[in-house]
């Protein structure tokens, strides 16, 4: 089915160890965005790039890093793992403009020990 | 910067009342505004949108919203709840900056309908 995928749904990371949330998109859009959900505070914007090759910080870039070297993909770093960041984590895409919704991957909860 | 304001954190309701859930935006210009609902343990999917024209924006499953621009305000409602809208409710804006557009959300209602 067309869509966001992200990989993993679920992990476990122990403070001070890093890992890669992959984000892979079918729909050939151009903006791809990295939101964390946290409980009582909603979605906040972590990294977002508006094609391959550009990507700027969102609201609450501390702590990770992305790439885009393909229009499809749109992975989320996190060098060194802080309980503060276990949180469950979406990836969206958008074709671009402000006439659009987003579409949501079904997101990945990580928890940092 | 481009905020959203959603007033009630957690909404209960029995099946067939009445449902508004509260919106509010800062900005006074332009705005792109939508709702989202995430069903439990399911990713967030498109309620409804505004961008321009009429006021009353009819969405999903029986949803509608209005703008208010004279109160910066974009209200859920719906007429009669079902157990299925048991859900989380959040309230976006388009916020422009740095010449390119981005969701900004509320944090969130979340809704639990009883039978």
């Amino acid at each position: 089915n067309a869509g966001v995928t992200q990989t993993p749904k679920f992990r476990i990371l122990k403070i001070g160890q890093s890992m890669t949330l992959q984000c892979a998109q079918d729909m050939n859009h151009n903006y791809m965005y990295w939101y964390r959900q946290d409980p009582g505070m909603g979605l906040k914007l972590i990294y977002y790039s508006v094609g391959a090759g550009i990507t700027d910080k969102g609201e609450v870039p501390n702590g990770y890093n992305v790439s885009r070297s393909t229009t499809e993909d749109f992975p989320l770093r996190l060098e060194l793992a802080a309980p503060s960041q276990t949180s469950v984590y979406f990836c969206a895409s958008s074709p671009g403009g402000t006439a659009y919704g987003y579409t949501f991957g079904s997101g990945t909860r990580l928890t940092v020990v | 910067a481009q905020s959203v304001s959603q007033h009630n954190h957690h909404v209960i309701l029995s099946e067939a009342a009445s449902l508004e859930l509260g919106c509010n935006y800062s900005y006074g210009g332009t705005v792109n505004l939508f709702w989202y609902v995430q069903y439990p343990g399911q990713h967030l999917q498109l309620l409804l949108k505004y961008f321009s024209g009429d006021p009353l924006v009819k969405g999903i499953k029986g949803f509608e919203a209005e703008f208010i621009k004279s109160k910066f305000s974009f209200n859920l409602r719906k007429p009669s709840v079902q157990w299925s809208d048991t859900a989380e409710y959040f309230c976006a804006v388009i916020s422009f900056s740095g010449g390119y557009n981005k969701l900004i959300f509320g944090a969130g209602t979340r809704l639990a309908v009883h039978p």
